[in-house]
Protein backbone atom coordinates (compact mmCIF):
# COMPACT_ATOMS: atom_id res chain seq x y z
CA UNK A 1 0.00 0.00 0.00
CA UNK A 2 1.34 3.57 -0.44
CA UNK A 3 1.90 6.29 1.82
CA UNK A 4 2.51 9.73 1.87
CA UNK A 5 4.93 12.25 4.37
CA UNK A 6 4.69 15.61 5.12
CA UNK A 7 7.06 15.98 7.43
CA UNK A 8 6.57 19.92 8.07
CA UNK A 9 3.06 20.49 9.97
CA UNK A 10 3.70 24.12 9.85
CA UNK A 11 5.83 26.33 7.58
CA UNK A 12 6.35 30.07 8.81
CA UNK A 13 7.97 32.74 6.05
CA UNK A 14 8.28 35.81 5.45
CA UNK A 15 6.18 37.51 2.56
CA UNK A 16 8.03 37.87 -0.86
CA UNK A 17 10.60 35.11 0.61
CA UNK A 18 10.79 31.43 -1.06
CA UNK A 19 9.00 28.14 0.82
CA UNK A 20 9.36 24.87 -0.10
CA UNK A 21 6.72 22.60 1.14
CA UNK A 22 8.49 18.72 1.44
CA UNK A 23 6.36 15.55 0.78
CA UNK A 24 7.58 12.07 0.51
CA UNK A 25 5.66 8.93 -0.10
CA UNK A 26 6.31 5.10 -0.76
CA UNK A 27 5.19 3.08 -2.92
CA UNK A 28 5.70 -0.29 -4.85
CA UNK A 29 4.57 0.73 -7.96
CA UNK A 30 4.18 4.01 -10.34
CA UNK A 31 2.58 6.78 -9.16
CA UNK A 32 0.32 9.48 -9.73
CA UNK A 33 1.09 12.79 -7.28
CA UNK A 34 -1.28 15.76 -6.74
CA UNK A 35 -0.81 18.56 -4.12
CA UNK A 36 -3.60 19.83 -3.10
CA UNK A 37 -4.49 23.60 -1.11
CA UNK A 38 -7.60 24.08 1.20
CA UNK A 39 -8.44 27.91 1.88
CA UNK A 40 -9.76 28.44 5.46
CA UNK A 41 -13.32 27.46 5.69
CA UNK A 42 -13.20 25.47 1.68
CA UNK A 43 -12.44 22.53 0.38
CA UNK A 44 -9.38 21.31 -1.22
CA UNK A 45 -8.95 22.58 -4.92
CA UNK A 46 -6.24 21.05 -6.91
CA UNK A 47 -2.98 23.35 -7.58
CA UNK A 48 -1.06 20.42 -9.21
CA UNK A 49 -0.04 17.21 -10.43
CA UNK A 50 1.99 15.02 -12.18
CA UNK A 51 0.60 12.22 -14.02
CA UNK A 52 3.48 11.36 -16.78
CA UNK A 53 6.21 13.07 -18.75
CA UNK A 54 7.98 15.73 -17.51
CA UNK A 55 9.11 15.62 -13.91
CA UNK A 56 8.69 19.34 -13.37
CA UNK A 57 4.90 20.33 -12.68
CA UNK A 58 3.74 24.09 -12.05
CA UNK A 59 0.66 25.80 -11.17
CA UNK A 60 -0.69 29.26 -12.55
CA UNK A 61 -0.05 30.71 -9.34
CA UNK A 62 3.51 30.64 -9.30
CA UNK A 63 3.81 26.96 -7.52
CA UNK A 64 6.09 24.29 -8.76
CA UNK A 65 6.78 20.40 -7.71
CA UNK A 66 9.17 17.99 -8.74
CA UNK A 67 8.41 14.50 -9.22
CA UNK A 68 12.08 12.59 -7.91
CA UNK A 69 11.66 9.39 -8.63
CA UNK A 70 14.87 8.38 -6.48
CA UNK A 71 14.24 10.27 -3.68
CA UNK A 72 10.20 9.16 -4.01
CA UNK A 73 9.70 12.82 -3.24
CA UNK A 74 7.40 15.89 -4.96
CA UNK A 75 8.31 18.68 -2.97
CA UNK A 76 6.03 22.26 -3.44
CA UNK A 77 8.22 25.27 -3.86
CA UNK A 78 7.66 28.89 -4.74
CA UNK A 79 10.59 31.90 -4.99
CA UNK A 80 8.19 34.55 -3.80
CA UNK A 81 5.42 34.17 -1.36
CA UNK A 82 2.22 36.36 -0.92
CA UNK A 83 -0.11 36.89 1.84
CA UNK A 84 -2.63 35.18 -0.01
CA UNK A 85 -1.04 32.10 -0.39
CA UNK A 86 -1.90 31.45 3.76
CA UNK A 87 -3.70 27.75 3.41
CA UNK A 88 -3.10 24.25 4.26
CA UNK A 89 -1.68 22.52 1.73
CA UNK A 90 -1.62 18.68 1.12
CA UNK A 91 0.22 16.01 -1.17
CA UNK A 92 -1.27 12.69 -2.13
CA UNK A 93 -0.66 9.64 -3.92
CA UNK A 94 -2.43 7.50 -5.86
CA UNK A 95 -1.02 4.10 -7.82
CA UNK A 96 -1.53 3.87 -11.58
CA UNK A 97 -4.24 0.90 -10.73
CA UNK A 98 -7.74 0.90 -11.73
CA UNK A 99 -9.05 0.37 -8.14
CA UNK A 100 -7.06 2.70 -6.13
CA UNK A 101 -7.75 5.28 -4.29
CA UNK A 102 -5.83 9.13 -3.54
CA UNK A 103 -4.04 8.74 -0.18
CA UNK A 104 -3.15 12.48 1.29
CA UNK A 105 -0.72 13.43 3.62
CA UNK A 106 -1.62 15.51 7.23
CA UNK A 107 -1.01 18.86 5.67
CA UNK A 108 1.52 21.29 6.33
CA UNK A 109 0.01 24.93 7.09
CA UNK A 110 1.93 27.65 5.54
CA UNK A 111 1.70 30.60 7.43
CA UNK A 112 2.98 34.21 5.90
CA UNK A 113 4.48 36.65 8.00
CA UNK A 114 4.51 40.44 7.13
CA UNK B 1 -20.28 23.95 -15.08
CA UNK B 2 -21.68 23.45 -11.30
CA UNK B 3 -19.00 22.33 -9.10
CA UNK B 4 -19.29 19.68 -6.50
CA UNK B 5 -22.15 20.59 -3.62
CA UNK B 6 -23.11 19.20 -0.41
CA UNK B 7 -25.51 19.73 1.86
CA UNK B 8 -26.06 20.65 4.56
CA UNK B 9 -22.79 22.66 4.91
CA UNK B 10 -23.55 22.77 8.99
CA UNK B 11 -25.03 20.67 11.38
CA UNK B 12 -25.25 19.85 14.75
CA UNK B 13 -26.22 16.40 16.41
CA UNK B 14 -26.12 14.73 19.66
CA UNK B 15 -24.78 11.64 20.81
CA UNK B 16 -26.78 8.10 19.40
CA UNK B 17 -28.59 10.29 16.70
CA UNK B 18 -27.85 9.46 13.08
CA UNK B 19 -26.81 11.94 10.16
CA UNK B 20 -27.60 11.94 6.48
CA UNK B 21 -24.96 13.94 4.30
CA UNK B 22 -25.82 14.48 0.67
CA UNK B 23 -23.17 15.19 -2.21
CA UNK B 24 -24.11 16.46 -5.74
CA UNK B 25 -21.02 15.69 -8.11
CA UNK B 26 -20.21 17.83 -11.14
CA UNK B 27 -22.49 16.97 -14.12
CA UNK B 28 -20.87 13.91 -16.11
CA UNK B 29 -18.60 12.73 -13.44
CA UNK B 30 -19.39 9.01 -12.48
CA UNK B 31 -16.97 8.62 -9.11
CA UNK B 32 -17.72 9.99 -5.86
CA UNK B 33 -15.39 9.94 -2.64
CA UNK B 34 -16.23 10.94 0.73
CA UNK B 35 -13.44 11.95 3.15
CA UNK B 36 -13.20 12.69 7.45
CA UNK B 37 -11.44 15.73 7.90
CA UNK B 38 -9.96 16.41 11.78
CA UNK B 39 -7.36 18.20 13.02
CA UNK B 40 -5.61 15.26 14.08
CA UNK B 41 -6.03 12.65 12.00
CA UNK B 42 -6.13 14.66 8.57
CA UNK B 43 -7.83 13.90 5.64
CA UNK B 44 -9.20 10.16 5.70
CA UNK B 45 -10.67 7.84 2.83
CA UNK B 46 -14.20 6.74 3.56
CA UNK B 47 -15.42 5.13 0.20
CA UNK B 48 -15.55 5.55 -2.83
CA UNK B 49 -18.74 4.70 -5.52
CA UNK B 50 -18.84 4.36 -9.19
CA UNK B 51 -21.77 3.87 -10.83
CA UNK B 52 -23.69 2.96 -8.11
CA UNK B 53 -21.23 0.71 -6.52
CA UNK B 54 -18.63 1.06 -4.06
CA UNK B 55 -15.32 0.59 -4.76
CA UNK B 56 -13.49 1.41 -2.32
CA UNK B 57 -13.50 1.06 1.61
CA UNK B 58 -11.27 2.79 3.69
CA UNK B 59 -10.85 2.03 7.55
CA UNK B 60 -13.84 3.07 9.32
CA UNK B 61 -16.73 0.95 11.24
CA UNK B 62 -20.29 -0.65 9.65
CA UNK B 63 -21.76 2.64 11.52
CA UNK B 64 -20.45 4.72 8.40
CA UNK B 65 -22.18 4.03 4.99
CA UNK B 66 -23.05 5.36 1.99
CA UNK B 67 -24.64 4.89 -1.43
CA UNK B 68 -24.84 6.71 -5.17
CA UNK B 69 -28.04 6.58 -6.80
CA UNK B 70 -28.13 6.32 -10.70
CA UNK B 71 -27.64 10.03 -11.28
CA UNK B 72 -24.36 10.14 -9.35
CA UNK B 73 -25.81 12.16 -6.36
CA UNK B 74 -24.51 10.26 -3.40
CA UNK B 75 -25.33 10.06 0.31
CA UNK B 76 -23.47 8.97 3.08
CA UNK B 77 -25.06 8.31 6.71
CA UNK B 78 -23.72 7.90 10.27
CA UNK B 79 -25.39 6.14 12.60
CA UNK B 80 -25.35 5.69 16.81
CA UNK B 81 -22.88 9.31 16.32
CA UNK B 82 -20.21 9.94 18.48
CA UNK B 83 -18.28 12.60 19.97
CA UNK B 84 -15.12 11.38 17.72
CA UNK B 85 -17.63 11.88 14.66
CA UNK B 86 -17.31 15.61 14.87
CA UNK B 87 -15.67 16.71 11.53
CA UNK B 88 -15.34 18.26 8.16
CA UNK B 89 -16.64 15.54 6.18
CA UNK B 90 -15.40 16.22 2.47
CA UNK B 91 -17.20 14.64 -0.97
CA UNK B 92 -15.10 14.52 -4.05
CA UNK B 93 -15.84 13.71 -7.95
CA UNK B 94 -13.96 12.46 -10.57
CA UNK B 95 -14.84 12.04 -13.96
CA UNK B 96 -13.40 8.53 -14.07
CA UNK B 97 -10.69 6.81 -12.51
CA UNK B 98 -11.21 8.51 -8.03
CA UNK B 99 -7.30 7.79 -8.47
CA UNK B 100 -6.36 10.18 -11.09
CA UNK B 101 -7.85 13.44 -10.33
CA UNK B 102 -10.54 14.61 -7.92
CA UNK B 103 -12.81 17.81 -7.72
CA UNK B 104 -13.96 18.66 -3.86
CA UNK B 105 -17.33 20.47 -2.62
CA UNK B 106 -17.00 22.71 0.25
CA UNK B 107 -17.63 20.03 2.99
CA UNK B 108 -19.88 19.74 5.39
CA UNK B 109 -19.19 20.69 9.39
CA UNK B 110 -20.50 18.03 11.54
CA UNK B 111 -20.82 18.43 15.38
CA UNK B 112 -21.50 16.09 17.79
CA UNK B 113 -22.91 17.16 21.36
Amino acid sequence: AQSVTQLDSQVPVFEEAPVELRCNYSSSVSVYLFWYVQYPNQGLQLLLKYLSGSTLVESINGFEAEFNKSQTSFHLRKPSVHISDTAEYFCAVSTKTRDDKIIFGKGTRLHILP
Amino acid sequence: KAGVTQTPRYLIKTRGQQVTLSCSPISGHRSVSWYQQTPGQGLQFLFEYFSETQRNKGNFPGRFSGRQFSNSRSEMNVSTLELGDSALYLCASSPGLAGVQQFFGPGTRLTVL
